[in-house]
C-alpha cells in the first residue's frame, strides 16, 4: 500500500491563480480530511468527507472547494489564491472500523506571492 | 465547542530523563478519542498514541504513555528515557464522537532534548 499520497510536494502560485491539490489513498478509508498548517501552528481542518459524494466544511473553508467522486480521491481546489493561503497542506484518511489513528500524507508546501 | 489546549510552547529535557507534555481538552461528547502526534523538522505527522474516552487504563506505546484524567479533561503525554531523536513538535488532538469524526488539534509543544 502507498498509503496517502499528495501532489505536488511544493508549489508557488501568483496571487489570483488557481490550482488543485491532489490527494489519493489506497486503504479503502471512508473518511478523508484536508488540513492547513501555518508556520509554528497546529493543524486546522479545511474540509472533510465521510464518503464518496459527501463533503462538509471544517474550521477554515473560505477560499477552498473540495469534491469526492471516488473513495480514493479527495482533491482540494484553491480559487483566486491569496497570500493568506500560504501554508502547508496535509491530507489524511481514516476508516471507522479500522485503526484508531488518521493516516497523513507527506504534505504540500504552497507559497502564494 | 470542542477545544484542545497545549499551554507549553516549548520544553527542554535532558537526554535519558522523562518529560511530560500537557494537554487539556473541552468537549460535551461522551465518546471521543485523544491522540498525540509527533512532527519532526522534516514535516511529516507521526502517530504516537491513542486514548479512547471509555478506556479505563492509560494507553502506553513503548516509551510513550498517556496520562488520562477524564474528570480534569487532561491527556498529558509522558515520554520516558528521552532521546535526541525525540526533539520535535508534539501535537495533541481530539476526534469528535460518532457522526462527523472531525479532528481538532492543539497548537503544539516544541520539545528539545539536550545531550
Amino acid at each position: 500500500n502507498a498509503g496517502v499520497t499528495q501532489t505536488p510536494k511544493f508549489r508557488i502560485l501568483k496571487i489570483g491563480q488557481s490550482m488543485t491539490l491532489q490527494c489519493t489513498q489506497d486503504m479503502n478509508h471512508n473518511y478523508m480530511y484536508w488540513y492547513r498548517q501555518d508556520p509554528g501552528m497546529g493543524l486546522k481542518l479545511i474540509y472533510y468527507s465521510v464518503g464518496a459524494g459527501i463533503t462538509d466544511k471544517g474550521e477554515v473553508p473560505n477560499g477552498y472547494n473540495v469534491s469526492r467522486s471516488t473513495t480514493e480521491d479527495f482533491p482540494l481546489r484553491l480559487e483566486l489564491a491569496a497570500p493568506s493561503q500560504t501554508s502547508v497542506y496535509f491530507c489524511a484518511s481514516w476508516r471507522a472500523s479500522g485503526a484508531y489513528e488518521q493516516y497523513f500524507g507527506p504534505g504540500t508546501r504552497l507559497t502564494v506571492t | 465547542a470542542q477545544k484542545i489546549t497545549q499551554t507549553q510552547p516549548g520544553m527542554f529535557v535532558q537526554e535519558k530523563e522523562a518529560v511530560t507534555l500537557d494537554c487539556t481538552y473541552d468537549t460535551s461528547d461522551q465518546s471521543y478519542g485523544l491522540f498525540w502526534y509527533k512532527q519532526p523538522s522534516s514535516g511529516e505527522m507521526i502517530f504516537l498514541i491513542y486514548q479512547g474516552s471509555y478506556d479505563e487504563q492509560n494507553a502506553t506505546e513503548g516509551r510513550y504513555s498517556l496520562n488520562f484524567q477524564k474528570a480534569r479533561k487532561s491527556a498529558n503525554l509522558v515520554i520516558s528515557a528521552s532521546q535526541l531523536g525525540d526533539s520535535a513538535m508534539y501535537f495533541c488532538a481530539m476526534r469528535e464522537g460518532r457522526g462527523t469524526y472531525k479532528y481538532i488539534f492543539g497548537t503544539g509543544t516544541r520539545l528539545k532534548v539536550l545531550a
